[in-house]
């Protein structure tokens, strides 16, 4: 079946800009996840949605940062007022449950560049 | 604060012989822990996982270790191929957490034909 789609895969922004990425987890996952990942290192945790539960937000590093689910299925990050340091690739993750044993399934990201 | 580390950045292995991948955790609290594969320009790829109640799972070329007296786990590749080429991750999750996996910083896994 069809995996965690992201759009766009690439994104150039000038800083000062908005910019939305959107993610299409697979169908029936009720965990949806996203992740930073700076070049060269590790995946850091931005957002937890579940169900209906209020979504995790403990690593959203600033409030230029926000993030929605539509209707229990795709999610849209948004990053107002883009600076360089917000360039990297945005993984968006889902999974059957966020709690118990199960492994997250990720999309292919959307590289950010802001110039 | 939390974090998963890994022991070594690049593992340089001849193809056939066997790699081992190791990463410490800090958090004596989790109780999931999962292995995932980087290819270039992809997401992470599902491994394998293991539960804290256990010390040993095998998947297909692959078995991973966890010794949770020196908060230890590893991913052991059998017959390494050039298509295993990529950074490899752990993440663990905390028990009760919300569900979000804690990553370490990945090993780059590089085959040698």
């Amino acid at each position: 079946g069809a995996g965690v789609s992201q759009s766009p895969s690439n994104k150039v922004t000038e800083k000062g800009k908005d910019v939305e990425l959107r993610c299409d987890p697979i169908s029936g996952h009720t965990a949806l996840y996203w992740y930073r990942q700076s070049l060269g290192q590790g995946l850091e945790f931005l957002i937890y949605f579940q169900g209906n539960s209020a979504p995790d937000k403990s690593g959203l590093p600033s409030d230029r940062f926000s993030a929605e689910r539509t209707g229990g299925s795709v999610s849209t990050l948004t990053i107002q007022r883009t600076q360089q340091e917000d360039s990297a690739v945005y993984l968006c993750a889902s999974s059957p449950r966020g709690t118990g044993n199960s492994p997250l399934h990720f999309g292919n990201g959307t590289r950010l560049t802001v110039t | 604060g939390e974090s998963v580390g890994l022991h070594l950045p690049t593992l340089s292995v001849q193809e056939g012989d066997n790699s081992i991948i190791n990463c410490a955790y800090s958090n004596s609290a989790s109780d999931y822990f999962i292995w995932y594969k980087q290819e270039s320009g992809k997401g992470p790829q599902f491994i394998i996982d293991i539960r804290s109640n256990m010390d040993k799972r095998q998947g297909q070329r692959v078995t991973v270790l966890l010794n949770k007296t020196v908060k230890h786990l590893s991913l052991q590749i059998a017959a390494t191929q050039p298509g295993d080429s990529a950074v490899y991750f752990c993440a663990e999750r905390k028990a009760g957490n919300t569900g979000k996996l804690i990553f370490g910083q990945g090993t780059t896994l590089q085959v040698k034909p």
